[in-house]
């Protein structure tokens, strides 16, 4: 069964910086291009960032270019987004989800970003 | 404002049949499949819809999608009480290189 368990969530003050993880199980991790979306209270799904089976390559959503870093260590059969110049408006619940079309979702961890 | 284009709201009788559109561009739903996801409240997106009118394992056939042009849209037939939830159709954007969603449809079963 696949799993995906985000980690890591929580408040920080604008301005700052915080790391998400994803932990994968019950499929073979580096076939799959992974993803994060994020979904801001009552609102809707946005995709943010997406990364290939070997991280060799990498794609970002305009809002968070330049701040937010994708990465995966296919040894742990793990995800990281690592977020920095964090701003209100990023507030959300971030899920991981396994592409190539978003099959499965973790539970989603959230993040606040408020002062 | 999303990029793709659903109604916020519709809504139906226990056994009646719905239908969410979903409004894109030649960039998106124009030349790239479209998926629908289920959002039951609390939990989770679940994709309910890929390649445009894909069932996953375990979803229902009561539920269909199709694509035409630029525009997509999902029926659900024979509406249950269990239907009740957010669904959101979502497309790669050739021009923005990115997945790009719709605002989400909120299904309410009277």
């Amino acid at each position: 069964e696949v799993q995906l368990v985000e980690s890591g969530g929580g408040l920080v003050q604008p301005g700052g910086s915080l790391r998400l993880s994803c932990a994968a199980s019950g499929f073979t991790f580096n076939n799959y291009w992974m993803h994060w979306l994020r979904q801001a209270p009552g609102k809707g799904l946005v995709w943010v960032s997406g990364i290939n089976g070997d991280g060799s390559s990498t794609s970002y959503a305009d809002s968070v270019k330049g701040r937010f870093t994708f990465s995966r260590d296919n040894a742990k059969d793990t995800l990281y987004l690592q977020m920095s110049s964090l701003r209100a408006e990023d507030t959300a619940v971030y899920y991981c989800a396994r592409g190539p079309v978003f099959d499965s979702w973790g539970q989603g961890t959230l993040v606040t970003v408020s002062s | 404002q999303s990029v793709l284009t659903q109604p916020p709201s519709a809504s139906g009788t226990p056994g009646q049949r719905v239908t969410i559109s979903c409004a894109g561009s030649s960039s998106n739903i124009g030349s790239n499949i479209v998926n629908w996801y289920q959002q039951l409240p609390g939990t989770a997106p679940k994709l309910l819809m890929h390649i445009n009118n894909q069932r996953p394992s375990g979803v229902p056939d009561r539920f269909s999608g199709s694509k035409s042009g630029t525009s997509a849209s999902l029926a659900i037939s024979g509406l249950q009480s269990e239907d009740e939830a957010d669904y959101y159709c979502a497309a790669w954007d050739d021009s923005l290189n990115g997945w790009v969603f719709g605002g989400g449809t909120k299904l309410t079963v009277l």
